[in-house]
């Protein structure tokens, strides 16, 4: 067990739809990143984010959000989804400091199925 | 943009031998990390080892080695007395200096044969 917790396991819903995606970090770990899965792309980065601040953007789609809470949980949202979307999002944490030991603990991840 | 190749999709291998695992990089920083990550079919992605690039010494976490090449950009997974339960994806991952996001390879999957 990581420490880092993701809600819900599996999520299954239609074209069009919105989800979000909930992560909780580990203790004391102050930054939040979100990947995504998928058998066409493999693993992405999508965003990090540092103390509730935006830290660093890779390949997320604009319809594609993110934010991260004063208590530090983090929200991954997804609108307008299409099949391509369906995918194993996974949230990791890091203290977030990016020294060498700094390294990113991944939770357990949300499948997504988009039908 | 940092790319991670891994160059074996598939990988098969006799329990209680010993495994290499490529990977290559390219990257115009100097300063950067790099990671192997293990999944197995749980799913979890579970950290098996890391390198800084300013250490000339390879990483060694028990059965688990490294051989990293800066020059060659090559930074390759040794595991020693392969177990039944060393089975899974092995992924590589580079990241630069300064949190960031991780760069993912492809993967290689790695099978123990009893």
């Amino acid at each position: 067990d990581s420490g880092v917790t993701q809600t819900p396991k599996h999520l299954i819903t239609a074209t069009g739809q919105r989800v979000t995606l909930r992560c909780s970090p580990r203790s004391g770990d102050l930054s939040v990143y979100w990947y995504q899965q998928s058998l066409d792309q493999g693993l992405q980065f999508l965003i990090q984010y540092y103390n509730g601040e935006e830290r660093a953007k890779g390949n997320i789609l604009e319809r594609f959000s993110a934010q991260q809470f004063p208590d530090l949980h983090s929200e991954l949202n997804l609108s307008s989804l299409e099949l391509g979307d369906s995918a194993l999002y996974f949230c990791a944490s890091s203290v977030g400091r990016g020294a060498s030991t700094d390294t990113q603990y991944f939770g357990p991840g949300t499948r997504l199925t988009v039908l | 943009a940092q790319t991670v190749t891994q160059s074996q999709p598939e990988m098969s291998v006799q329990e209680a031998e010993t495994v290499t695992l490529s990977c290559t990089y390219d990257t115009s920083e100097s300063d950067y990390y790099l990671f192997w990550y293990k999944q197995p079919p749980s799913r979890q992605m579970i950290l098996v080892i890391r390198q800084e690039a300013y250490k000339q010494q390879n990483a060694t976490e028990n059965r688990f080695s490294v051989n990293f090449q800066k020059a060659a950009k090559s930074f390759s997974l040794k595991i020693s007395d392969s177990q039944l339960g060393d089975a899974a994806m092995y992924f590589c991952a580079y990241r630069r200096a300064g949190a960031d996001g991780l760069t993912f390879g492809k993967g290689t999957h790695l099978i123990i044969q009893p």
